[in-house]
């Protein structure tokens, strides 16, 4: 019974390329999140969505789209994939009152 | 400046002895949450513990507890009796406000801390 489940768990990719990574939480969380975590290990917030209304969009590249279809699914979408994408993407959940849960990561690498 | 801020990015500590990860943080909201999460080698965030600004007592989890001292605005984890399992990396996060929809978690740099048999 996986809380936060993320597809695929590794992602490896050419330059140009546009993929896409899926997040499903089982929690009945009403909030979701896209963080990255890079080459030295920091974690940074991405996105944030609120029964599918985008709540934070920190300062990435217009070339990552999430898409909330349901308050339980937030999917990421990256368009033209660049050497600097390469990371670990976590998807996480919330809800109030309550804390974070995090999905097992997704690491893409873009060759 | 930075909101979370892990001052030893690497750590040593002999099995069963005790060990503390410090953690600084920087806010002006009276109402926020720190908490504290494990990464292993195999990659994910298993949460351990959490401390509520308004909470009265510092927070314990088996093992771990946290030496919350909000004055100094630390919170440090402290892990008892070391498994060679502790070995891993460790963050320290905060939310800040009450919690409320997209309040999301700052992180700190994290630390690696060593189990030496």
């Amino acid at each position: 019974d996986t809380a936060v489940s993320q597809t695929p768990k590794y992602l490896v990719t050419q330059m140009g390329n546009d993929k896409s990574i899926k997040c499903e939480q089982n929690l009945g969380h009403d909030t979701m999140y896209w963080y990255k975590q890079d080459s030295k290990k920091f974690l940074k917030i991405m996105f944030s969505y609120n029964n599918k209304e985008l709540i934070i969009n920190e300062t990435v590249p217009n070339r990552f789209s999430p898409k909330s279809p349901d308050k339980a699914h937030l999917n990421l979408h990256i368009n033209s994939l660049e050497l600097g994408d390469s990371a670990v993407y976590f998807c996480a959940s919330s809800r109030t009152g309550g804390g974070y849960t995090f999905g097992s990561g997704t690491r893409l690498t873009v060759v | 400046a930075q909101k979370i801020t892990q001052t030893q990015p690497g750590m040593f500590v002999q099995e069963k002895e005790a060990v503390t990860l410090d953690c600084t943080y920087d806010t002006s909201d009276p109402s926020y949450g720190l908490f504290w999460y494990k990464q292993p080698s195999s990659g994910e965030m298993i949460f351990l513990i959490y401390q509520g600004s308004y909470d009265q007592q510092n927070a314990t989890e088996g093992r771990y507890s946290l030496n919350f001292q909000k004055a100094r605005k630390s919170a440090n984890l402290v892990i008892s009796a070391s498994q060679l399992g502790d070995s891993a990396m460790y963050f320290c996060a905060m939310r800040e406000g009450a919690y409320n929809a997209g309040n999301m978690l700052t992180f700190g740099g994290g630390t690696r801390l060593m189990v030496k048999p």
